[in-house]
């Protein structure tokens, strides 16, 4: 299978300081990426789909410019949290999806699990 | 919008065989995945079913009816190593969608 990386896998952060993650498409061009984000013991929330060369499309309730995303070529997309606070701590996901209509296999990063102290 | 339902937790016995259910609302379905997740770990793809029936991957099957909105991910010969959580997830436009997620408990 594809292989995605994400980096950093961890990261402890102060209030009110950005935090930037890093995906990456190891062996495949991502057109299109997906950042998700997931709390202790609940299911992967799609935050927003990265799309190389244009705008990120944000789903409904995820702030825009607290979670900037830049996928500036086909194998790199970056979150970044932007004055982060406590309840931005979380686990984020990245995934590239090889389908081109979605719904079969989404291949993640390790994952960042950030802590805003 | 869309909504799939599965069960919070499920616990089963080493060497059992477990169903998990997860029963899906979508428009413009393309298909139902299934993923495993353990502890502080990322998802990793399991099975993905477009179309009716069973499909089979080793000790993991997984099945699609589309009529019901219906699908199942079957787990034979557990082993402990199988204790994660799983997730069904269904393709809609350009997105995967993910159910809450199945909690499975094995027992030794």
């Amino acid at each position: 299978g594809a292989v995605v990386s994400q980096h950093p896998s961890r990261v402890i952060c102060k209030s009110g300081t950005s935090v930037k993650i890093e995906c990456r498409s190891l062996d495949f061009q991502a057109t299109t990426m997906f950042w998700y984000r997931q709390f202790p013991k609940q299911s992967l929330m799609l935050m927003a789909t990265s799309n190389e060369g244009s705008k990120a499309t944000y789903e409904q309730g995820v702030e825009k410019d607290k979670f900037l995303i830049n996928h500036a070529s086909l194998t790199l997309s970056t979150l970044t949290v932007t004055s982060a606070h406590p309840e931005d701590s979380s686990f984020y996901i990245c995934s590239g999806d090889l389908s081109t209509g979605g719904g079969t296999e989404a291949f993640f990063g390790q994952g960042t699990r950030l802590t805003v102290v | 919008g869309q909504s799939l339902e599965q069960p919070s937790e499920v616990t089963a016995v080493e060497g059992a065989i477990v169903q998990i259910n997860c029963t899906y609302q979508t428009s413009g379905f393309y298909g139902l995945s299934w993923y495993q997740q353990h502890d502080g770990g990322a998802p990793t793809f399991l099975s993905y079913n477009a179309l009716d029936g069973l499909e089979e991957t080793g000790r993991f099957s997984s099945f699609l009816s589309r009529s019901d909105s219906y699908g199942y991910l079957l787990l034979q010969e557990l082993q402990m190593k199988d204790s994660a959580s799983y997730f069904c997830a269904v393709g809609r436009d350009d997105k995967i969608i993910f159910g809450k997620g199945t909690r499975l408990h094995i027992l030794p």
